[in-house]
């Protein structure tokens, strides 16, 4: 099956820890997506990859990192300086006629 | 910068009834539009993709419209059913074929 899996689908974390969230896509696309959701806010870009080995900042990237160092992967790192962390976190990835395909989502909850 | 809205933000209708969910964007100058469908704690799933060029695409009960002109779109439900209750989103590119920027969407129910 072609598609994109996200884990985990549940993530608790302490205050202060680091967490990454993973997202892995099958369906050969370059660009990948993270974005952040939140009740009453909508979908908001957090980072982007157009291809391999180069990422671009999105509106909210303060206290947010990614890699991708394989076209299949784009992890995203939730770091101690994201001041409000707890949300609903979606991955995404893009085809070649411009249709954007999401992930089954990370929900992360900092206490 | 592109602003998509979503009018109404929430819709609750019996079902078997025709419903049409409205979708607006500020720059008029998109590469494409696409609906989402989206189940509570779920990702987003694709329903329609309407290129610049186009003016409709229908799936099955779903018809989307666009109107780049007059920056709007327009997802009709046919005969609706309980299952299609979820919220849906519109989307278009920032610029070109950036990122998407998405609406905050329509919460739809669908009354037995």
């Amino acid at each position: 099956d072609g598609g994109i899996t996200q884990s985990p689908k549940y993530l608790f974390r302490k205050e202060g820890q680091n967490v990454t969230l993973s997202c892995e896509q099958n369906l050969n696309h370059d660009a990948m997506y993270w974005y952040r959701q939140d009740p009453g806010q909508g979908l908001r870009l957090i980072y982007y990859s157009q291809i391999v080995n180069d990422f671009q900042k999105g509106d909210i990237a303060e206290g947010y990192s990614v890699s991708r160092e394989k076209k299949e992967s784009f992890p995203l790192t939730v770091t101690s300086a994201q001041k409000n962390p707890t949300a609903f976190y979606l991955c995404a990835s893009r085809g070649l006629a411009y249709e954007q395909y999401f992930g089954p989502g990370t929900r992360l909850t900092v206490t | 910068k592109q602003e998509v809205t979503q009018i109404p933000a929430a819709l609750s209708v019996p079902e078997g009834e025709n419903l049409v969910l409205n979708c607006s964007f500020t720059d008029s100058a998109i590469y494409n539009l696409q609906w989402f469908r989206q189940d509570p704690g779920k990702g987003l799933t694709s329903l329609l993709l309407i290129q610049s060029s186009q003016r409709e695409q229908t799936s099955g009960r779903l018809n989307a419209s666009l109107d780049k002109s007059s920056g709007r779109s327009t997802l009709y439900i046919a005969a609706s059913q309980p299952g299609d209750s979820a919220t849906y989103l519109c989307a278009v590119p920032d610029s070109g074929n950036t990122p998407l920027v998405f609406g905050k969407g329509t919460r739809l129910s669908v009354i037995a």
